[in-house]
């Protein structure tokens, strides 16, 4: 069965502290490894998708990465504004549902 | 706005009780996912639709049940409640076939059984 493990489970920050979530998993067969972001009371919204080892991909201050066994999503001079639940999910080969972990809850206090 | 919409957002009722949740997929999506997420479980993967056809099926109590209907709209029916299945339920949506293809979320609705 798949597995997804985040750490840490949650992560406070200064306003411009820069931070990486980490991802690990077991999957067999990765077809694609997916973050989202997901504010309180609302839906995830999808941020990246990572496809192969060594992938990686930037939106405004955060760059994803991926290796074998885990990716990494990098905060870089985080804002307020960036304060959510980041959520990992991965996507096997056979199949299309995704398989999400439990999410780190980053804070950034201005 | 994710192009997915869920209704009710909000739902309150008693336990033994039956209800009905509606999603809407983003135009062109085939696919339709529902998702439950309460705070000790995560986002939990429940039941795949895919043009109609049911296509995969997680950790889903048999008192629930899905369909997808004919304009790709989806209804999940949760019947005999419990307390427990107070939860977020969200509804997503994708191309489906072929190939990788993200998820995209509804806001989900709020079920409350009390």
């Amino acid at each position: 069965e798949d597995q997804v493990t985040q750490s840490p489970e949650a992560l406070r920050l200064q306003e411009g502290e820069s931070s990486s979530l980490n991802c690990s998993y077991t999957v067999s067969g990765l077809r694609g490894l997916f973050w989202y972001r997901q504010d309180p009371g609302k839906g995830p919204e999808f941020l990246f998708t990572l496809y192969s080892a060594g992938e990686e991909k930037e939106k405004e201050r955060l760059k994803a990465t991926l290796t074998k066994k885990e990716s990494f999503l990098h905060i870089t001079a985080p804002k307020p504004e960036d304060s959510a639940t980041y959520l990992c999910a991965v996507q096997r080969s056979n199949d299309y549902k995704l398989s999400f972990g439990a999410g780190t809850t980053v804070t950034v206090r201005a | 706005d994710s192009g997915v919409t869920q209704t009710p957002k909000h739902l309150i009722t008693a336990t033994g009780q039956r209800v009905t949740l509606r999603c809407s997929p983003r135009s062109g999506d085939l696919s339709v996912y529902w998702y439950q997420q309460s705070l000790d479980q995560g986002l939990q993967f429940l039941i795949q639709y895919y043009n109609g056809e049911e296509r995969a099926k997680g950790n889903i109590l048999e008192r629930f049940s899905a369909q997808q209907f004919p304009d790709l709209h989806s209804e999940l029916n949760l019947s005999s409640l419990e307390l427990g299945d107070s939860a977020l339920y969200f509804c997503a949506s994708s191309v489906g076939d072929p190939g990788v293809h993200s998820l995209h979320f509804g806001n989900g609705t709020r079920l409350t059984v009390t």
